[in-house]
């Protein structure tokens, strides 16, 4: 079974920080890797969308970064602020088959 | 825009009920899928659908069984609910693969079974 493993599981930071969350995974023939913001009781909002031709993509404060040779993922996110406050999940898509593994998500804290 | 629509939201079960979520989305998506979620886990898939017609077992299938109604809609049908099926379900869907693969999912339907 392929594995998806976000470390670290709760992460609280002050405002203002930068920080970068971590996603490691064993599939080998990902087709794509996505991050997913979940607030509380809510479904999940995709931020942020890698094909495995890309090594990075960037959406406002957030940047994400695709590694296959070593099985990484990150997400950054600059200039933290209290709404930013969530579980951030990646997910991949391998060629293998039509599902995505998702990870267990670390859930962020940002503190006024 | 609607997206992707759950319902119910919230659903109470007693063991050994039957029950069906449903989901419909207006993207014109190909594929659409069914997830359950749990504490400390990450989300697993219980059945999808990579087109109209066609449905294909997940990673947790196991008392749940699907119905492409349509290309809009893809119900999930608990059967014989068991306390183990207590979960948050998320319905989701895609274009096709081959095109972006970027997920849509739903708000999510809470049920706890009894």
């Amino acid at each position: 079974k392929q594995e998806v493993t976000q470390i670290p599981a709760a992460l609280s930071v002050p405002e203002g920080e930068n920080l970068v969350l971590n996603c490691s995974f064993t599939d080998s023939a990902i087709y794509n890797l996505q991050w997913f913001r979940q607030d509380p009781g809510k479904g999940l909002t995709s931020l942020l969308l890698i094909q495995s031709s890309q090594r990075e993509q960037t959406s406002g404060r957030l940047n994400a970064s695709l590694d296959k040779s070593s099985g990484r993922s990150t997400l950054y996110i600059a200039a933290s602020q209290p709404g930013d406050s969530a579980t951030y999940l990646c997910a991949h898509k391998s060629y293998n088959n039509n599902d995505m593994r998702f990870g267990a998500g670390t859930r962020l804290t940002v503190k006024p | 825009n609607a997206g992707v629509t759950q319902t119910p939201k919230f659903q109470v079960l007693k063991t050994g009920q039957s029950m069906t979520l449903q989901c419909a989305q207006d993207m014109n998506h190909n594929s659409m899928y069914w997830y359950r979620q749990d504490p400390g886990m990450g989300l697993r898939l219980i059945y999808y659908s990579a087109s109209e017609g066609t449905t294909d077992k997940g990673e947790v299938p196991n008392g749940y069984n699907v119905s492409r109604l349509n290309k809009r809609e893809f119900s999930l049908r608990l059967e014989s609910a068991a306390p183990s099926q207590t979960s948050v379900y998320f319905c989701a869907s895609s274009e096709e693969a081959g095109v972006t693969g970027e997920l849509f999912f739903g708000e999510g339907s809470r049920l706890t079974v009894l």
